[in-house]
């Protein structure tokens, strides 16, 4: 079946450092991709998505490419905020239904 | 900004209870979702839910789960009789029916922390 790994947390950076969290996938079928993040005391809200191979989602400085060949989805942000601290989960999504992956800490020190 | 809501918050049961989570989803949306996250795993589908009917619903959904849209408007989860293991944060959402596809863009509410003692 579908699956998501992503890279274990949690990840500690300062503020303007370089961001990545590793994300792949396994999926039978042509997924759609997704970043979703969870602010403390929030519920997951869509950080951005690509629907085909080659595309990038982009949002808030955030970027991902659907990587076909790797089966992969990296999140990157070239210089994060320490209102960037989240939890940011990779998901897929293969005719409408979510699988994610286990979720990632981000903190964010000032 | 329209949200999905959600309540209670938290609520804590003592094993054996019955348990109703309530969500309320976007308006004009049409398909509806439960997932669920134990603390430190993952976060797992459990049961969408369209026209009236479950769709889909994952090998955690058993007979102790059920989902109803009462009146139209809510959009319920309910545990007939809770166990130690079902503690965990539930998560609704909903989505939208664009095209006759479903877009996978799914919108989430907060999440109702249960707690089984």
């Amino acid at each position: 079946g579908d699956s998501v790994t992503q890279m274990e947390g949690p990840v500690t950076l300062s503020e303007e450092a370089f961001l990545t969290i590793n994300c792949t996938y396994t999926a039978t079928g042509y997924p759609s991709l997704f970043w979703y993040v969870q602010y403390p005391g929030e519920g997951l809200q869509l950080l951005l998505k690509a629907t085909k191979a080659d595309d990038k989602g982009s949002n808030k400085g955030f970027e991902a490419t659907y990587r076909k060949e790797t089966t992969s989805f990296h999140l990157e942000k070239g210089s994060v905020q320490v209102s960037d601290s989240a939890v940011y989960f990779c998901a897929l999504s293969d005719a409408g239904q979510l699988t994610f992956g286990k979720g990632t800490l981000l903190t964010v020190n000032p | 900004e329209p949200e999905v809501t959600q309540t209670p918050s938290h609520q804590v049961t003592q094993m054996g209870q019955e348990v109703i989570l309530r969500c309320v989803p976007i308006s004009n949306h049409l398909y509806f979702y439960w997932y669920r996250q134990i603390l430190g795993q993952k976060v797992e589908f459990l049961v969408s839910f369209y026209n009236n009917e479950i769709s889909e619903k994952s090998e955690i959904f058993d007979d102790q789960f059920s989902v109803e849209r009462p009146d139209g408007s809510n959009f319920t989860l309910k545990i007939r009789s809770t166990k130690l293991e079902d503690s965990a944060m539930y998560f609704c959402a909903s989505s939208e029916l664009a095209g006759g596809q479903i877009t996978g863009e799914l919108f989430f509410g907060e999440g109702s922390r249960l707690t089984v003692l």
